[in-house]
């Protein structure tokens, strides 16, 4: 069955650096999101992709944060500059776009990041 | 207006018994009602999603039951296996799950053999 799959599965760096999570989505689906789960806490939207350009975004995703689909396989998400409050694990999400209700969002594993 | 509010947030039950977990919402634009399940390590797995015009709907041992004019929905685990013990958490979007899928809270679930 297909999947979304993430790299890394953790990743720990300092305050200030910048981190890009990667995210390979299912190969036919049209529409990415990224979601983030800070530890003990409800799963959170940050932003959707569609057609190269950002459809939605949360208030979490300010200027810090940025997406990309740099190439027709891999969807990132960047953070210039972590904070400590950035520590939280983070879901790529895609989902077909064929059309009809309800058609599923598939969630990856997740990238457990660790702001220091 | 955008919240789900989810409970229990933790729940033990007996193998073979019934966990409900229930949630409620305010938004009216929400027209689809997923719900995911969430092992240890793993991203969240869509479990059984409704609409609101549909008042049940089952898939095997998971049930949803729906009351549109309270705004509530719930999950029913049918004759509960210790491999059900994860993480379930409600959620709600609108157009059908094509924008942001907003979640509840979680409930952690421990079915004991």
């Amino acid at each position: 069955e297909p999947e979304v799959t993430q790299t890394p599965s953790h990743q720990v760096t300092q305050m200030g650096q910048e981190v890009i999570l990667r995210c390979v989505p299912i190969s036919n689906h049209l529409y990415f999101y990224w979601y983030r789960q800070i530890l003990g806490q409800k799963v959170e939207f940050l932003v959707s992709f569609y057609n190269n350009e950002i459809s939605e975004k949360s208030e979490i995703f300010d200027d810090q944060f940025s997406v990309e689909r740099p190439d027709g396989s891999n969807f990132t998400l960047k953070i210039r500059s972590t904070k400590l409050e950035d520590s939280a694990m983070y879901f790529c999400a895609s989902r077909g776009g064929t059309g009809g209700w309800g058609e599923t969002q598939y969630f990856g594993p997740g990238t457990r990041l660790l702001v220091l | 207006q955008q919240q789900v509010k989810q409970s229990p947030q933790s729940l033990i039950v007996q193998k073979g018994g019934i966990p409900i977990i229930n949630c409620a919402y305010e938004n009216t634009a929400f027209d689809y009602f997923p719900w995911y399940q969430q092992f240890p390590g793993k991203g969240p797995a869509l479990l059984i999603a409704i609409r609101p015009d549909v008042s049940e709907k089952k898939e095997g041992r998971f049930t949803i039951s729906f009351n549109k004019s309270a705004k509530q929905f719930s999950l029913h685990i049918m004759d509960s296996q210790p491999g059900d013990s994860a993480t379930y958490f409600c959620a709600a979007s609108p157009s059908g799950g094509y924008q942001k899928v907003t979640f509840g809270i979680g409930t952690k679930l421990q079915v004991i053999p």
